[in-house]
C-alpha cells in the first residue's frame, strides 16, 4: 500500500465548477498535510497546509482534513482554466523532517 | 517571503562531466533542504535530505558518491552530479524548510539537466 494515494486523473471539470481533489494516507501518526500545485515543466508551489481536523479556507481553496478516516481533500471553487495543473498531496508525521508526496492528480478545467 | 532560488535553471553538458546545482533560501534560514528528481510525467522522487553542517541522508538507491550534497550554511545547499551520464538527465528540484516553521517546504524553481 502506498503511503499517500491520489487518483492520477485527469479530473476534468467545466470552468466555474467546483473541483474536488482527494488524498488518503496510511500513517496514522501524520500531523501535517500540504497541497502543492505543479504546472507542467515547473516546480511545485505551496497552496495550503492544514494541521487540524476540519476545513481551512483560503480564497477559492478549501482544504479538508479527517484524521479518523485518514483523508485530506482540496476543493477549488469557481475553477479557472489557469487552475489546470497537477495537484500534489503531501503528508508529514509529527516532528519528522521528511514529507511524503502522493503521485499527484492532474486537473483539467475546460473553458 | 519563503523564496527559494536555484542556479542554473538549465544546463546541458557532455557525458562524463560534473555539474553543480545551487539552492538558496533568499529570505529565511533553512536548517533542512531536500533534493528531488523528477522524470517526465512522473512524480517527485526524494533523493536526499540535507541538514546544515552535517552529512546528507540519502534515500535508498541514490548513490551518495555520484550525487554529492553540501549544506555549508543556513541559506545554501549544493548538489553536484559527478560524471554525469545521459540517464541522469532530469529535472532536479530543491526545497527548503524554514527554521521556524513546522514542516512546510518551499520549492526552488528547479534545474533541468540534459546530459549528451
Amino acid at each position: 500500500q502506498k503511503e499517500v494515494e491520489q487518483n492520477s486523473g485527469p479530473l476534468s471539470v467545466p470552468e466555474g465548477a467546483i473541483a474536488s481533489l482527494n488524498c488518503t494516507y496510511s500513517d496514522r501518526g501524520s500531523q501535517s498535510f500540504f497541497w502543492y500545485r505543479q504546472y507542467s515543466g515547473k516546480s511545485p508551489e505551496l497552496i495550503m497546509f492544514i494541521y487540524s481536523n476540519g476545513d481551512k479556507e483560503d480564497g477559492r481553496f478549501t482544504a479538508q482534513l479527517n484524521k479518523a478516516s485518514q483523508y485530506v481533500s482540496l476543493l477549488i471553487r469557481d475553477s479557472q482554466p489557469s487552475d489546470s495543473a497537477t495537484y500534489l498531496c503531501a503528508v508529514c508525521p509529527w516532528g519528522y523532517q521528511k514529507v511524503t508526496f502522493g503521485t499527484g492528480t492532474k486537473l483539467q478545467v475546460i473553458p | 517571503g519563503a523564496v527559494v532560488s536555484q542556479h542554473p535553471s538549465r544546463v546541458i553538458c557532455k557525458s562524463g562531466t560534473s555539474v553543480k546545482i545551487e539552492c538558496r533560501s533568499l529570505d529565511f534560514q533553512a536548517t533542512t533542504m531536500f533534493w528531488y528528481r523528477q522524470f517526465p510525467k512522473q512524480s517527485l522522487m526524494l533523493m536526499a535530505t540535507s541538514n546544515e553542517g552535517s552529512k546528507a541522508t540519502y534515500e535508498q538507491g541514490v548513490e551518495k558518491d555520484k550525487f554529492l550534497i553540501n549544506h555549508a550554511s543556513l541559506t545554501l545547499s549544493t548538489l553536484t552530479v559527478t560524471s554525469a551520464h545521459p540517464e541522469d538527465s532530469s529535472f532536479y528540484i530543491c526545497s527548503a524548510r524554514a527554521r521556524d516553521s513546522q514542516e512546510t517546504q518551499y520549492f526552488g524553481p528547479g534545474t533541468r539537466l540534459l546530459v549528451l
